[in-house]
């Protein structure tokens, strides 16, 4: 049972490129999130979903979007990438509203 | 949203009980609370939650105050594995779905 598998694990990108933050679970969870990082902080929500076809913003949306199209993948895409989105991305899943959220082991982005 | 406050940081001697405390005053009838713990460059995991009676599994106990304001995360016999930082989460439902909102922890170190 792989879980969450977040892919890359780190990326180096440059001012002004686009990436895509890969999500994929094998839990047929309905509840997905992406969270953010950065160094000695807690973790900020950027968006999740309910369910597919499902997304809404979180605490810190500028700069990112998400598609749900399938209940296993849950992408982030940032399209212009700024030295402020140089964070750790976490992606994580949860099949119930209140139970324990699955997290992926993340990916390190850098912003040059 | 209700929010937490926590310690930033706690020491412990290697093989003795852990007492984590939470203090979340503004607490409401339904929030669940949640402990996570995040070790050195790896994602958050899941630890315990409880809404009202104390509970307990293989990680940790969770002691919750009878007037819910307070709870503690016991780990009966701390090891240098234990060394993370531990979030204390209040779920959030809201009007806008299911998420958590993470702080920046107690960071626990464990003296061998």
């Amino acid at each position: 049972n792989a879980g969450v598998t977040q892919t890359p694990k780190f990326r180096i990108l440059k001012i002004g490129q686009s990436m895509t933050l890969q999500c994929t679970q094998d839990m047929n969870h309905n509840y997905m999130y992406w969270y953010r990082q950065d160094p000695g902080m807690g973790l900020k929500l950027i968006y999740y979903s309910v369910g597919a076809g499902i997304t809404d913003k979180g605490e810190v949306p500028n700069g990112y979007n998400v598609s749900r199209s399938t209940t296993e993948d849950f992408p982030l895409r940032l399209e212009l990438a700024a030295p402020s989105q140089t964070s750790v991305y976490f992606c994580a899943s949860t099949g119930r509203a209140n139970y324990g959220y699955t997290f992926g082991s993340g990916t390190r982005l850098t912003v040059v | 949203d209700a929010k937490t406050t926590q310690p930033n940081s706690m020491e412990s001697n290697e093989e003795e009980p852990v007492h984590l405390p939470c203090n979340h005053s503004t607490i409401s009838g339904t929030d669940y609370i949640h402990w996570y713990r995040q070790l050195p460059s790896q994602g958050p995991e899941y630890v315990i939650h409880g809404l009202t009676s104390n509970v307990n599994n293989r990680m940790a106990s969770l002691a919750i105050a009878e007037d819910r304001k307070s709870s503690t995360l016991i780990l009966h016999r701390a090891t240098l594995r234990d060394a993370a930082v531990y979030y204390c989460i209040l779920r959030d439902v809201g009007d806008t779905g299911n998420q958590f909102y993470f702080g920046t922890g107690t960071s626990l170190t464990v003296i061998p």
